[in-house]
């Protein structure tokens, strides 16, 4: 089974910062790669897929990179309603399409 | 708009079943697949359960292999996740999630509905 870390686990940032979260994959995903936010109380919600395209509704600040195992999300200026945890997944193995552990992104 | 609601969840003692539903709307149900995902009390997102469109392949987890059962009813466009042998450790927020294709990711997710096994 693929294993998805994702670091650093907790994030602290001040609004208008740019953010950047990164996360590994054991083997090779190619870029069959997406990234998930949750609020608390919330469903999560597709972010990126294809390692680097925005779903449908998601803003310009929040962009995604890479391929094979080393994935980035970064968002330009954070915005108070990016706190979040943020998770990645694998989808070139399904099933599984295994998750990250997630990041808390808080506020400094 | 695409929503996917969620019902079934509640309290269960160890050993014990129960069956979680998922009514989905907005989109063509029976043209794709469907998962389940869960997220124990302050825990991160764990793929249990995904069938495809037409409800002729299924797969599992290992954690829930041989006692949980997903299954779907497309004149209804409802999602189901039979739950036997329950046990503590299946304590968790179930989401019912669309998957946009084959090799895809989940692009809609519905909130979930917590189900609680204990005694």
């Amino acid at each position: 089974e693929i294993v998805m870390t994702q670091s650093p686990a907790t994030l602290s940032v001040s609004p208008g910062e740019r953010v950047t979260l990164s996360c590994r994959a054991s083997q090779s995903v190619y870029s069959n790669f997406a990234w998930y936010q949750q609020k608390p109380g919330q469903a999560p919600r597709l972010l990126i897929y294809g390692a680097s395209t925005r779903a449908t509704g998601i803003p310009a600040r929040f962009s995604g990179s890479g391929s094979g195992t080393e994935f980035t999300l970064t968002i330009s200026s954070l915005q108070s309603e990016d706190f979040a945890i943020y998770y990645c997944q694998q989808y070139n193995i399904w099933p599984p399409g295994t998750f990250g552990q997630g990041t808390k992104v808080e506020i400094k | 708009e695409v929503q996917l609601l969620e019902s079934g969840g509640g309290l269960v003692q160890p050993g014990g079943s129960l069956r979680l539903s998922c009514a989905a709307s907005g989109f063509t149900f029976s043209n794709y697949a469907m998962s389940w995902v869960r997220q124990a009390p302050g825990k991160g997102l764990e793929w249990v359960s995904v069938i495809s469109g037409g409800g002729d392949r299924t797969y599992y987890a290992d954690s829930v292999k041989g006692r949980f059962t997903i299954s779907r009813d497309n004149s209804k466009n409802t999602l189901y996740l039979h739950m036997n042998s329950l046990r503590a450790d299946d304590t968790a927020v179930y989401h019912c999630a669309k998957k946009t294709g084959g090799q895809a990711p989940l692009d809609y997710w519905g909130q979930g509905t917590l189900v609680t096994v204990s005694s």
